[in-house]
């Protein structure tokens, strides 16, 4: 029984480039959220998508974008790199029970995560 | 949009002895409450959870407790152990995200 898998597991790129970071959720889960952790501090959330939708949006700038497949894997295209944006980029997948509103609240799994560096 | 606060920040602790660690948010929509946990270059892995419905709720040596009027909840570590020495994070959703706290950093020193 798989869990929540990323690709690549390490990526270095150099400002203005653009990298995309790959995510798998955990078989039959539909919703995949997407999160930045900078060293030291907690996660902080850019992106949720469930059933192809985008359901809730963090306070990111418009470099950062994603979308969710038919299989439910999802990708985080981050454009114009900047130095800042060196981080572990996390993926969490989860089972939504409901929709409520435009966001969903529900046991979130996490992946291994992507460690960018930008040079 | 909603603010997690959590404290302390680092935590150190007899092995045996309990450990507890608070957070406090602002949006009173928020209706669910996680914690994880994250060892050194690794994933945050679910420890415990609960619902806005709920005030309290416990699975073994871990329990979390919620005060939706104060806004603010705790996690209680009872009789710890070296291995439960990591960073903690409290988070909270509401309908449009999840926000962490900055993390607790518990050392259990045996």
């Amino acid at each position: 029984d798989a869990g929540v898998t990323q690709s690549p597991t390490h990526l270095i790129k150099t400002r203005g480039q653009h990298v995309t970071l790959r995510c798998s959720p955990i078989s039959g889960h539909k919703s995949v959220s997407w999160y930045q952790q900078v060293l030291g501090q907690g996660p902080q959330f850019i992106f949720q998508y469930y059933e192809k939708e985008e359901r809730g949006r963090g306070n990111f700038p418009d470099r950062f974008s994603a979308r969710q497949f038919p299989n439910y894997s999802s990708e985080l295209n981050v454009n114009a790199l900047l130095l800042g944006d060196s981080a572990l980029y996390l993926c969490a997948s989860s089972s939504p029970r409901r929709a409520t509103g435009t966001g969903l609240a529900d046991t979130q799994y996490f992946g291994p995560g992507t460690r960018l560096t930008v040079l | 949009g909603e603010n997690v606060e959590q404290h302390p920040s680092t935590l150190s602790v007899q092995e045996g002895d309990s450990a507890v660690i608070k957070c406090t948010y602002s949006d009173s929509a928020s209706n669910y409450f996680p914690w994880y946990k994250q060892e050194l270059g690794k994933r945050p892995q679910l420890i415990i959870d609960i619902r806005s419905n709920v005030g309290e709720k416990k699975d073994q040596r871990i329990a979390v407790t919620l005060n939706k009027t104060a806004k603010h909840f705790s996690l209680h570590i009872t009789e710890t152990q070296p291995e439960d020495s990591a960073v903690y994070f409290c988070a909270a959703f509401d309908n449009n995200d999840m926000r962490f706290g900055a993390g607790t950093r518990l050392t259990v020193k045996p």
